[in-house]
């Protein structure tokens, strides 16, 4: 298996462009997710998905679309890349919504938007 | 809302010392489970162990030790004996029962191991 991965590893834009993030996972979980990561700050939680077209807002959603359109494939799209955006992005992955159950992360995305 | 607080942004030691990372969190759910990562330096999430509320029994795995006490709200990490390896970041984590999968991250604590 594979894993979660994640692509591009790292990504410059420019103020307004637009941009998609791909994540996939070949474990047949049911939940995936994504989350920025910034300095002091930890992980946050951008959107997530119980399963395949179901999708919904975590703690910092503005300015970030997703669609489920399949169990493996969980993309993050920018409409209009801000500097504020710049960060590093994970996406994971669990079996089941409960909350005990394990994530598994993908290896990160470095976004810089100029 | 929940939240978690790390209030140690970095720590420094040398090889062989023990390390305490400290872990303090706040819910109103009686069921929540709590998780610790580790981030090398190459950027990955590795999961190091969970917890559920109702499981106060500490643990230990090798060189690492939790401390997991409800009447503080705390869920401390300890390394002993530290190595190089170790210096990483360490974040952790909560989960509310009600709430899903949907994590809750301290701002992460920075260990740094010296020779």
């Amino acid at each position: 298996n594979a894993g979660v991965t994640q692509t591009p590893k790292f990504q410059v834009l420019k103020t307004g462009q637009s941009m998609t993030l791909q994540c996939a996972q070949d474990m047949n979980h049911e939940y995936m997710s994504w989350y920025r990561q910034d300095p002091g700050m930890g992980l946050r939680l951008i959107h997530y998905s119980v399963g395949a077209g179901i999708t919904d807002q975590g703690e910092v959603p503005n300015g970030y679309n997703v669609s489920r359109s399949t169990t493996e494939d969980f993309p993050l799209r920018l409409l209009s890349a801000a500097p504020s955006q710049t960060s590093v992005y994970f996406c994971a992955s669990s079996p089941g919504s409960r909350g005990r159950d394990e994530q598994y992360f993908g290896p990160g995305t470095r976004l810089t938007v100029t | 809302a929940q939240k978690v607080t790390q209030a140690q942004t970095e720590i420094s030691v040398v090889e062989k010392e023990d390390v305490t990372l400290d872990c303090v969190y706040e819910t109103r759910d009686t069921t929540y489970y709590l998780f610790w990562y580790k981030q090398p330096p190459s950027g990955e999430l590795v999961f190091l162990i969970r917890r559920n509320s109702f499981d106060e029994q500490n643990e230990i795995s090798g060189r690492y030790s939790w401390n997991f006490q409800k009447s503080t709200s705390s869920f401390n990490f300890t390394i002993t004996a530290s190595q190089v390896v170790d210096s990483a970041v360490y974040f952790c984590a909560l989960s509310e029962g009600a709430a899903g999968n949907k994590l809750t991250f301290g701002g992460g604590t920075r260990v740094l191991v010296k020779p």
